[in-house]
């Protein structure tokens, strides 16, 4: 049964307009969570994380929420461009501080950044 | 800084054939990690080591794949014999204490 969950495979947004995209998890274990971006050809790239002891972090036009009680995160991209088209995966770790690292990812949700 | 290495970045063979693909981190990190995509299982989690220590290698398949990491800048995963079940795209990454995962580019691996 998959721990992380991604249930839009697709989302399309005109430029400027804001990206919303949604990850459930279901181990409440889990205690950092992060997001990675990735595009053809290449392997995903770290964008933002945020550990179970906050319900937000920022970071430029790009934002994570964490409510833990519905063991839902989300990330909001604003304003959305072009350049932000690729495939979004949510990932989730139950080892914070420690040395494991073990990440377990969602399906991941392919964002279309229209012009 | 180089970002992490695999090669080959593409590799076809026949089923029954050796493949080994190979990673470098990225430079003072001490955590390794193998991972492969496929369109049905997402990216899974193979193996990883810490100090060049396999800690989990729960999520290797079958005994047809092994991973190594003989020092710090070097790692192979093996498989033998190779099936076309195994084509998939393999994903070396690296971290410091294992959080912020930072990828390579990935070997398309196709089983023939």
């Amino acid at each position: 049964d998959q721990q992380v969950k991604q249930n839009s495979p697709s989302l399309s947004v005109q430029e400027g307009r804001i990206s919303i995209l949604n990850c459930d998890y279901t181990n409440s274990m889990f205690d950092y969570f992060l997001w990675y971006k990735k595009y053809p050809a290449e392997g995903p790239t770290f964008l933002i994380s945020i550990s179970s002891i906050k319900d937000k972090n920022e970071d430029g036009r790009f934002t994570v929420f964490l409510n833990k009680s519905a063991k839902h995160l989300s990330l909001h991209i604003v304003p959305s461009q072009p350049g932000d088209s690729a495939v979004y995966f949510c990932a989730a770790s139950g080892t914070y501080g420690g040395s494991q690292g073990n990440l377990i990812f969602g399906k991941g949700t392919k964002l279309s950044v229209k012009p | 800084d180089a970002g992490v290495i695999q090669s080959p970045r593409h590799e076809v063979t026949e089923m029954g054939q050796e493949v080994t693909l190979r990673c470098k981190p990225i430079s003072g990190h001490n955590s390794l990690f193998w991972y492969r995509q496929t369109m049905m299982r997402g990216l899974e989690l193979l193996i990883y080591f810490n100090n060049n220590v396999p800690i989990d290698d729960s999520g290797m398949p079958e005994d047809r794949f092994s991973a190594k990491m003989p020092n710090a800048s070097f790692s192979t995963l093996k498989i033998q014999p190779s099936e076309p079940r195994d084509s998939a795209v393999y994903f070396c990454a690296s971290s410091l204490w294992g959080y912020e995962q930072y990828f390579g580019p990935g070997t398309r691996l196709t089983v023939t």
